[in-house]
């Protein structure tokens, strides 16, 4: 079975605090994406990583590709009511149109 | 329209009823896509088109039957559910294969379904 497991699963914290959210898995991708999705919406793409040891930036949100292509990371600085939602990671097995979407992280900021 | 559109928002149907879910994209994709989502459970993959044919059926239960006309409409038609199959049901598109696809795929609101 093609896994992405993230961690934490729920994530509670005040506004201003930093946080890191994991996606592992034991496959290799050739890109990964990471979404955002608010309750009552579809997913919304944050990032796309595809060469590993990629390191992006989108303002507060710093996304990280593992050097082996199958794990990544979003660390969030100075957290903020707005980044509530359900972040999700999907990795794109290549030559495929195949995306697996991780386990989902729930954040909630406390203002 | 801009996007991918999804109709209906909500579905109620008993377990004898037959209904489709329509999907449409306005962003000149080559690409369309099923996917499930439960509580408590990843996002499913169900069905993938691409250029109107189907790529992958990943082991998705014959009451449910995608149809796909050409590369901007994917409908998914339901007959006999079960009230386990209440959940939301995703729509996204992407550039598809043969094309510069960056991978990224956009997503609809979703159709809420719920089998009583």
């Amino acid at each position: 079975t093609q896994l992405l497991e993230q961690s934490p699963q729920f994530l509670s914290i005040q506004e201003g605090e930093n946080l890191t959210v994991y996606c592992n898995s034991s496959s290799v991708f050739s890109s990964l994406q990471w979404y955002r999705q608010e309750p009552g919406e579809g997913p919304v793409l944050l990032v796309t990583v595809v060469t590993g040891g990629e390191v992006k930036k989108l303002k507060r949100l710093t996304f990280q590709f593992g050097d082996a292509r199958k794990d990544s990371s979003l660390h969030i600085t100075a957290a903020q009511p707005g980044d509530t939602g359900l972040y999700l990671c999907a990795g794109q097995f290549s030559g495929t149109y195949k995306y697996i979407f991780g386990t989902g992280t729930r954040l909630k900021v406390l203002a | 329209e801009t996007g991918v559109t999804q109709t209906p928002r909500h579905l109620v149907m008993g377990m004898t009823n037959k209904k489709s879910l329509k999907c449409e994209q306005h962003l000149g994709h080559n690409a369309m896509y099923w996917y499930k989502q439960s509580a408590k459970k990843p996002l499913e993959l169900m069905f993938v088109y691409n250029f109107k044919e189907q790529t992958e059926n990943n082991s998705v239960p014959s009451r449910f039957s995608p149809e796909c006309p050409n590369s901007s409409h994917l409908f998914l038609h339901l007959h006999t559910l079960q009230p386990e199959d209440s959940a939301l049901y995703l729509c996204a598109s992407s550039q598809g294969q043969g094309t510069l696809d960056t991978g990224e795929l956009f997503f609809g609101e979703g159709s809420r379904l719920t089998v009583l």
